[in-house]
Parts: C-alpha cells; structure tokens; sequence
C-alpha cells in the first residue's frame, strides 16, 4: 500500500508569506501527526489531528496552523512566514493514535526555506 | 514539561565497534518507541517496548526498557556501515509522542 505522501518535496518562500503543505496518510489512518525537524533541535511537535479533530497541540505561535479533512488528507498552514521557519516538515500517520500502542510512518517531508 | 533526553548526542566509531544511545524520560512512559533516520531520510520506526523491564531484539540491536518505564537503552553490537543515521527514542507520556534530540551515528569502515 501507499505511504504517506507530503507535497511539495521543496518550497521556497520570502519572510511574511504564509505556505500551506500537504499530508496524505496511509489508508485507513486516522491520525496525523505534524513535527518541526531542524539541526540540533530534533523533532519539534506541532499538533495532532484524529477524525477532523485537533487533539494535541505543541508549543507553536499561533502562525502554525493546521486542519484534517475527512478523508484524514492534512493540510498545515503557516503564516507571516519568519526565517527561523526554516526547517523540515514531516507528517507522520498511525492508524489510530502514535502515543499508544501503534507506529509513527512518517512522510519524505516538506523542506522550506524562508529567504 | 515532559522532556526526554538522549545521549549521547554524537558517537563515531570505527566499524565493528559496539554502539549504545540511552534515553531517559523526567515522566514515566506508558511505551517508549525507537526511531532510525537516515542522512537525508525521514524517521522509520524500528521498535516499541511496552512492559517494565522489556528486552528486545532485532539482530545486532538490543533494546531495553527500564524497571521504572523512565529510561531506555538501545544497543548495537558490531556495527557496520549501514548502521550510520540518527537514532530516536520517542515516548508517549500522554498521546502527545515526545522526542528525544536523537544520536547521530557514524561509522568509519
């Protein structure tokens, strides 16, 4: 079966710009999860959405945002784009919930750059 | 907050050397998953312990988790060079997964 699909691979975007990427989970996924990578900060977590609903949220301005859609396809959104933006965005799904007792499969990931 | 630590941070070793990374959690952790990402790779899981004092293994990786279910070792004997990559622990005090900041491997042949 297919992975999780992130899209776009690679984006290119000036400060004050807002960008929106894509996650497609695996079929029959329910959750996604949503994490920041950036050099000598490991994965940051975002939010987590299950059935259309955001059920976690990390430590995020408001700028970061995000929403599931009822084919549990994820879309986040990022506003007034900073240069610290500038990072790896991985989507991960689990077909029910990554804090219990099923596996994170993460997408190949969004990397934007903020210039 | 809830914080998990890895160390160390960086280990290089010469190819057949043993490796081990440590992962120590301030709450108590329900589960504990391991995570592998290669240069340039997304992370891909490669285990998860549940019971106290849970012993795994996968090859030439060992993984354990703690009495207390706060801390968790993962062990590679004799690594080789497919071994090279960032290795993650990752557990969920809640249903929020909480990182670690990862060991970076590397392997010199």
């Amino acid at each position: 079966k297919a992975g999780v699909t992130q899209t776009p691979r690679y984006l290119i975007k000036t400060r004050g710009q807002q960008v929106t990427l894509s996650c497609s989970p695996i079929s029959g996924h329910r959750s996604v999860s949503w994490y920041q990578q950036t050099p000598g900060q490991g994965l940051q977590f975002l939010f987590e959405y299950f059935s259309e609903t955001q059920r976690n949220k990390g430590n995020f301005p408001g700028r970061f945002s995000g929403r599931q859609f009822s084919n549990s396809r994820s879309e986040m959104n990022v506003s007034t784009l900073e240069l610290g933006d500038s990072a790896l965005y991985l989507c991960a799904s689990s077909l029910v919930d990554p804090g219990t007792n099923t596996e994170a499969f993460f997408g190949q990931g969004t990397r934007l750059t903020v210039v | 907050g809830q914080q998990v630590m890895q160390i160390p941070q960086y280990q290089h070793v010469q190819e057949g050397e043993d490796f081990t990374t440590y992962c120590n959690s301030s709450t108590t952790l329900s589960n504990i998953q391991w995570y592998k990402q290669r240069p340039g790779g997304h992370p891909v899981f490669l285990i998860q312990l549940v019971k106290s004092g849970e012993v795994k293994k996968q090859k030439r990786l060992t993984f354990q988790f703690g009495e207390a279910k706060k801390n968790s070792s993962l062990h590679i004997t004799a690594t080789q060079t497919t071994d090279v990559g960032t290795y993650f622990c990752a557990g969920p005090p809640g249903r929020k997964l909480i990182w670690g900041l990862g060991t970076s491997l590397a392997v010199n042949p």
